[in-house]
């Protein structure tokens, strides 16, 4: 079935250092999502990415879609406090039940002052 | 706005017991989700809902079943719980296009069973 992967598993950083966690599917997406959970939380919705080759910035935060939209990352500029948590990647098929999210395992980060 | 409440927050059961975990949503999305979050496991369905009175398989069913009578609720049984379930369970919901649209998860329910 559908796999979607997700490298680091854990990712320690310095405040004001770089981040980026990489996702990949076993098979060609529609789209895919990226989710934060802060620890205690609940996972919340960052941003979808629907095009081949797309790429999407919020302030610090950059997501790209691979060519073949079986790839993607997410890219923090100069990490904060604040981004700690967890990220995850989610994919979703074309259609019956491939049309449901497959969730990556996630990498935690984790941000030293 | 309260978007998806999930109840209880958290419980402790005996191996054996029977409980139900209620989700409700108040945005009239048309679907609803039942995923488990075990350390380093990632979040895994169980067991979805495409519109009242539906109810599909997800990755990890056995175990669990579901009911959605009203649009607004979904609800997850176990019969006979297992130390394998222990777990935390998050309920989403979604609009009107599956697995095109955000998902909106509630805060969880923190499960032990003993």
């Amino acid at each position: 079935g559908q796999q979607v992967m997700q490298i680091p598993q854990y990712q320690h950083v310095q405040e004001g250092e770089d981040f980026t966690t990489y996702c990949n599917s076993s098979t060609t997406l529609s789209n895919i999502q990226w989710y934060k959970q802060r620890p205690g939380g609940h996972p919340v919705f960052l941003i979808q990415l629907v095009k081949s080759g797309e790429v999407k910035k919020q302030k610090r935060l950059t997501f790209q879609f691979g060519e073949a939209k079986k790839n993607s990352s997410l890219h923090i500029t100069a990490t904060q406090t604040t981004d700690v948590g967890t990220y995850f990647c989610a994919g979703s098929g074309y259609g019956g039940s491939q049309g449901n999210l497959i969730f990556g395992k996630g990498t935690k980060l984790s941000v030293k002052p | 706005n309260a978007g998806v409440t999930q109840t209880p927050k958290f419980r402790v059961l005996k191996t054996g017991q029977s409980m139900t975990l209620l989700c409700a949503q108040d945005m009239n999305h048309e679907y609803m989700y039942w995923y488990r979050q075990d350390p380093g496991m990632g979040l895994r369905l169980i067991h979805y809902s495409v519109g009242e009175g539906t109810t599909a398989k997800g990755e990890v069913p056995d175990g669990y079943n579901v009911s959605r009578l009203k649009k607004q609720n979904f609800l997850l049984g176990l019969e006979s719980a297992a130390p394998s379930q222990t777990s935390v369970y998050f309920c989403a919901s979604e609009g009107v296009r599956r697995g095109n649209q955000p998902q909106h998860f509630g805060d969880g329910t923190r499960l032990s069973i003993l």
